[in-house]
C-alpha cells in the first residue's frame, strides 16, 4: 500500500510520571549522539546529547544512557510534565563526517 | 540564548521555480548544515558546509541544490527548479565543532504547487 507518513511510536505517561524513550542505532563507528525534541511547526531542540566514551550523562531532569554493546540509547524524563509533550528523536553521527543521522522518533503524551 | 535564524517560515512557489531558503547561523559556529522533514517523516540530512566549501552531501542534494555563504552571518539554500516532492520543512544547523552545539533553526516551510 501506499505510504502515508511515518507511523510513530506512542508513549503516554501521567504528569508526575518517569519517561523512558528507546532508540536502537545501527552504526557502529557513531561516536556522539544527540536527544531531540520537536513540537508541532518547530524545529529540533537540543535536550542532551553523549560521547561514545560514556555511558550515562545527567541534565536537568533528563538522563541518556547510552549501551554500546546492544547500540541502545535512552532518554529519561524525569517528573514528566505536560510541557514534555512532543515527539522526541534521537540522532548519531559518525566517526568520519558530521552528518547527524535522526530516528524515527517517539510520541510522548502526558496526560495530566 | 543563541539561536538559528531562518526565513522566510513559510514559502509557496509554483512547481519549476526557483527558491532560495536564508539561515543566519549562530555567529561563531563553523559548521553549516541544511536538513530537511517531509511532513509526517524523519529529519534527513541534505548538506554540510565547512570552511566555504561542501563537506558532505547526501544522495538528496543532487543538481538541483545549491549552498551558499555568501557573506559572514548568511547561509543559504537554493533549489534551482522546484519539483512537488521538494516540498517539506527545511531546517538549517549550525554547530561549532564536530562534537557539539548542533542547533537547529525553526525551519522553512515550503510547499510547491
Amino acid at each position: 500500500g501506499e505510504s502515508v507518513g511515518l507511523h510513530l511510536p506512542t508513549l503516554s505517561v501521567q504528569e508526575g510520571d518517569n519517561s523512558i524513550i528507546n532508540c536502537a542505532y545501527s552504526n557502529s563507528a557513531s561516536d556522539y549522539f544527540i536527544w531531540y525534541k520537536q513540537e508541532s511547526g518547530k524545529g529540533p531542540q537540543f535536550i542532551i546529547d553523549i560521547r561514545s566514551n560514556m555511558d550515562k550523562r545527567q541534565g536537568q531532569r533528563v538522563t541518556v544512557l547510552l549501551n554500546k554493546t546492544v547500540k541502545h540509547l535512552s532518554l529519561q524524563i524525569a517528573a514528566t510534565q505536560p510541557g514534555d509533550s512532543a515527539v522526541y528523536f534521537c540522532a548519531e553521527k559518525n566517526n568520519a563526517g558530521n552528518m547527524l543521522t535522526f530516528g524515527g522518533g517517539t510520541r510522548l503524551m502526558v496526560k495530566p | 540564548e543563541p539561536e538559528v535564524t531562518q526565513t522566510p517560515s513559510h514559502q509557496v512557489t509554483q512547481m519549476g521555480q526557483e527558491v532560495i531558503l536564508r539561515c543566519v547561523p549562530i555567529s561563531n559556529h563553523l559548521y553549516f548544515y541544511w536538513y530537511r522533514q517531509i511532513l509526517g517523516q524523519k529529519v534527513e540530512f541534505l548538506v554540510s558546509f565547512y570552511n566555504n566549501e561542501i563537506s558532505e552531501k547526501s544522495e538528496i542534494f543532487d543538481d538541483q541544490f545549491s549552498v551558499e555563504r555568501p557573506d559572514g552571518s548568511n547561509f543559504t539554500l537554493k533549489i534551482r527548479s522546484t519539483k512537488l516532492e521538494d516540498s517539506a520543512m527545511y531546517f538549517c544547523a549550525s554547530s561549532g565543532g564536530q562534537d557539539y552545539g548542533y542547533t537547529f533553526g525553526s525551519g522553512t516551510r515550503l510547499t510547491v504547487v
